[in-house]
């Protein structure tokens, strides 16, 4: 049972352009949603993250969206620049949860100079 | 160092033996997390220690699996009688606290035989 799902295993943008990064989550008792960037050989880091009361949250080149009726967030990158070559997973929680993170399965983006 | 520490990095190990893997978190984090990534999978929760609290153990898969965290800082993951399945990259993160921000060491790498 995935709740947390990111359905496109890979995604190659042009350097300059937007990076959009979708995710989808069943379990409507997540009220916390995180992206987690991951570099080979590296553990994943914090990217940003959203509270379920809001819709936008904005840090620098990166936007994440939260649309709660299609359950569905999506991660923006603009302009995108090869350093964000990573897999990007996307994570969700429960208040009751704590921190305990479902993760999605992560895209692995591609930024082409 | 100042970041979560994981050992080994890499574990060849043949069917039914056992593993240990340690993980120190970054001092004075009072959460700890283990999580796994199987191959082409999202992240999966295991087990987390906060504090002196009883655990959550919900995450692990089977009863091969245990982990202990001594004196509230070090934790071992402990997997008996390895199965092929069991080959993964074993993630553990520390936080301040249950609400705070996770920060995930490099993992450690298992291979079953």
């Amino acid at each position: 049972d995935q709740q947390v799902k990111q359905n496109s295993p890979s995604l190659s943008v042009q350097e300059g352009r937007i990076s959009i990064l979708n995710c989808d989550y069943t379990n409507s008792m997540f009220d916390y949603f995180l992206w987690y960037k991951k570099y080979p050989a590296e553990g994943p880091t914090f990217l940003i993250s959203i509270s379920s009361i809001k819709d936008k949250n904005e840090d620098g080149r990166f936007t994440v969206f939260l649309n709660k009726s299609a359950k569905h967030l999506s991660l923006h990158i603009v302009p995108s620049q090869p350093g964000d070559s990573a897999v990007y997973f996307c994570a969700a929680s429960a208040k009751s949860g704590a921190q305990k993170l479902v993760f999605g399965q992560g895209t692995r983006l591609t930024i082409n100079p | 160092g100042a970041g979560v520490s994981q050992s080994p990095s890499n574990k060849v190990t043949e069917k039914g033996k056992d593993v240990e893997l340690r993980c120190d978190p970054i001092s004075g984090h009072t959460a700890l997390y283990w999580y796994r990534q199987s191959l082409g999978q999202g992240l999966e929760f295991l087990i987390y220690f906060q504090g002196n609290s009883a655990p959550d153990k919900s995450g692990l898969p089977s009863d091969r699996f245990s982990a202990e965290r001594t004196g509230g800082s070090v934790s071992t993951l402990t997997i008996q009688r390895t199965q092929q399945e069991d080959s993964a990259v074993y993630l553990c993160a520390s936080s301040s606290g249950p609400n705070g921000e996770l920060f995930f060491g490099e993992g450690s790498r298992l291979t079953v035989l």
